[in-house]
């Protein structure tokens, strides 16, 4: 059982919105500012798309968002493409006496 | 140009240490603010930390694995190692060495190996 807690899945048509949840505790979604979001296509590594709650490296679209409300945190995936068919994880700094913490992932599929 | 790659064994017996080597170019573990971890994925599951060192020589592990892992870097050959013992089938898993910069992404991971499959079974 994965420390932070995530809809195993999720969909939308083209074009439209979907968002995705990321529950956690005080300890570390809610404790910190560090929330981060990963896309990992089928047999490839995953990929950083928001770091900090709701930065977007350079090169990610700004179609991807984050937010974060007490314990959870979210990710909303607008206009959404086919490309965007994808697992999303979640991850968050826990503590000094943890390496970290990641979601049990979301299946995202684009009808 | 950073890459990470991850080599070991790709299969191991129950109760055996594994070491895993992450060798790494285009950075340096000397840097301020800089950290070299493991993450694992058993086929078809979610991801999970294991363990991270920084720039400092601080690391990091996680808690419910800390006893059976030692994460150590050798800045000069720019290399870190993961060792685990005590190896059970449920350590089936890929195996991803990763870089995160806390200046530039703070505690997310903006490079990932490609990982190793290590396969733990009699």
């Amino acid at each position: 059982q994965s420390a932070l807690t995530q809809p195993p899945s999720a969909s939308g048509s083209p074009g439209q919105s979907v968002t995705i949840s990321c529950t956690g505790t005080s300890s570390d979604v809610g404790g910190y500012v560090y929330v981060s979001w990963y896309q990992q296509h089928p047999g490839k590594a995953p990929k950083l798309i928001i770091y900090e709650v709701s930065k977007r490296p350079s090169g990610v679209p700004d179609r991807f968002s984050g937010s974060k409300s007490g314990n959870t945190a979210s990710l909303t995936v607008s206009g959404l493409q086919a490309d965007d068919e994808a697992n999303y994880f979640c991850s968050s700094y826990a503590g000094s006496n943890n390496a970290g913490v990641f979601g049990g992932g979301t299946k995202l599929t684009v009808l | 140009q950073i890459t990470l790659k991850e080599s070991g064994p790709t299969l191991v017996k129950p109760t055996q240490t594994l070491t895993l080597t992450c060798s790494f170019s285009g950075f340096s573990l000397s840097t301020s603010g800089v950290a070299v971890g493991w993450i694992r994925q058993p086929p078809g599951k979610a991801l999970e930390w294991l363990a991270v060192i920084y720039w400092n020589d601080d690391q990091r592990y996680s808690p419910s694995l800390k006893s059976r892992l030692t994460i150590t870097k050798d800045t000069s050959k720019t290399q870190v190692v993961l060792t685990m013992t005590n190896l059970d089938p449920a350590d089936t898993a890929t195996y991803y060495c990763v870089h995160k910069d806390l200046v530039k992404y703070s505690y997310g991971i903006d490079y990932w190996g490609q990982g190793t499959l290590v396969t733990v079974s009699s």
